[in-house]
C-alpha cells in the first residue's frame, strides 16, 4: 500500500502559470481534501470531495479548483498562479466521515510550490 | 465555524521528561479528534484519534484524552526522547472537515 502519494514533490511557477497537483490513495478511501500549509497559518481546507462525483468549497478556495476523476484520484488545479499561492500543499484521505466511527485522516507527503 | 487552539506554540524539555501538550476547540460537537506529527519539511503522520463516545485513546508512550463538555484534548508524552521532536497538531473534525490547530513545535534536549 503506497497510502496518498502526491505529485509533483516541488514546483516553480511563474505568476499567470497555470498547473495542476495530483493526489491519488489507494485505501479505497471515499472522502479526498486539500489543504494548504503556511507558517503561522496551520492547516487550511482549499476544497474536499466527500465522495466519489461530489466536490465542496473549503476555508480558502478562491483561486483553486478541483476534480475528483474517480474514486482514487483528487486533483488540484491553480489556473492563473499568484505569489499568494507559494505555500505547501497536503491532499488526504478518510474512509468515510461520520461520529463514533474511526475514520483516520491520511495525508500525503506535500508539493512545495512557489510562485514567482 | 470550529477554532482550534494549541499552547503552548513552542516546548523544549529535557530527555526522560513527561509531558502534555493541550488543544481546545470551540465547538463540542464534534465527531473525534485526531493528533498528528509533522516532521520538517515532511508531511502530516497520524497519532492517535479519539472517537466523540470515549475518553482517551493510547499508544505505546502517548496517551491522548478528550473532554468534548470543556473543549479540550490533551496528548501525554511519556518518558520524552529526542526522536520525539517534532511539531504536533490536533485536528477536530465537524461533519466532512477537519479543523487544525497551528500546532505545537517539540523540541527533547538529549
Amino acid at each position: 500500500n503506497a497510502g496518498v502519494t502526491q505529485t509533483p514533490k516541488f514546483q516553480v511557477l511563474k505568476t499567470g502559470q497555470s498547473m495542476t497537483l495530483q493526489c491519488a490513495q489507494d485505501m479505497n478511501h471515499n472522502s479526498m481534501y486539500w489543504y494548504r500549509q503556511d507558517p503561522g497559518m496551520g492547516l487550511r481546507l482549499i476544497y474536499y470531495s466527500a465522495s466519489e462525483g461530489t466536490t465542496d468549497k473549503g476555508e480558502v478556495p478562491n483561486g483553486y479548483n478541483v476534480s475528483r476523476l474517480n474514486k482514487r484520484e483528487f486533483s488540484l488545479r491553480l489556473e492563473s498562479a499568484a505569489p499568494s499561492q507559494t505555500s505547501v500543499y497536503f491532499c488526504a484521505s478518510r474512509s468515510r466521515p461520520g461520529p463514533n466511527s474511526y475514520n483516520e485522516q491520511f495525508f500525503g507527503p506535500g508539493t512545495r510550490l512557489t510562485v514567482l | 465555524k470550529q477554532e482550534v487552539t494549541q499552547i503552548p506554540a513552542a516546548l523544549s524539555v529535557p530527555e526522560g521528561e513527561n509531558l502534555v501538550l493541550n488543544c481546545s476547540f470551540t465547538d463540542s460537537a464534534i465527531y473525534n479528534l485526531q493528533w498528528f506529527r509533522q516532521d520538517p519539511g515532511k508531511g502530516l503522520t497520524s497519532l492517535l484519534l479519539i472517537q466523540s463516545s470515549q475518553r482517551e485513546q493510547t499508544s505505546g508512550r502517548l496517551n491522548a484524552s478528550l473532554d468534548k463538555s470543556s473543549g479540550r484534548s490533551t496528548l501525554y508524552i511519556a518518558a520524552s526522547q529526542p526522536g520525539d521532536s517534532a511539531t504536533y497538531l490536533c485536528a477536530a473534525t465537524t461533519g466532512n472537515q477537519f479543523y487544525f490547530g497551528t500546532g505545537t513545535s517539540l523540541t527533547v534536549i538529549p
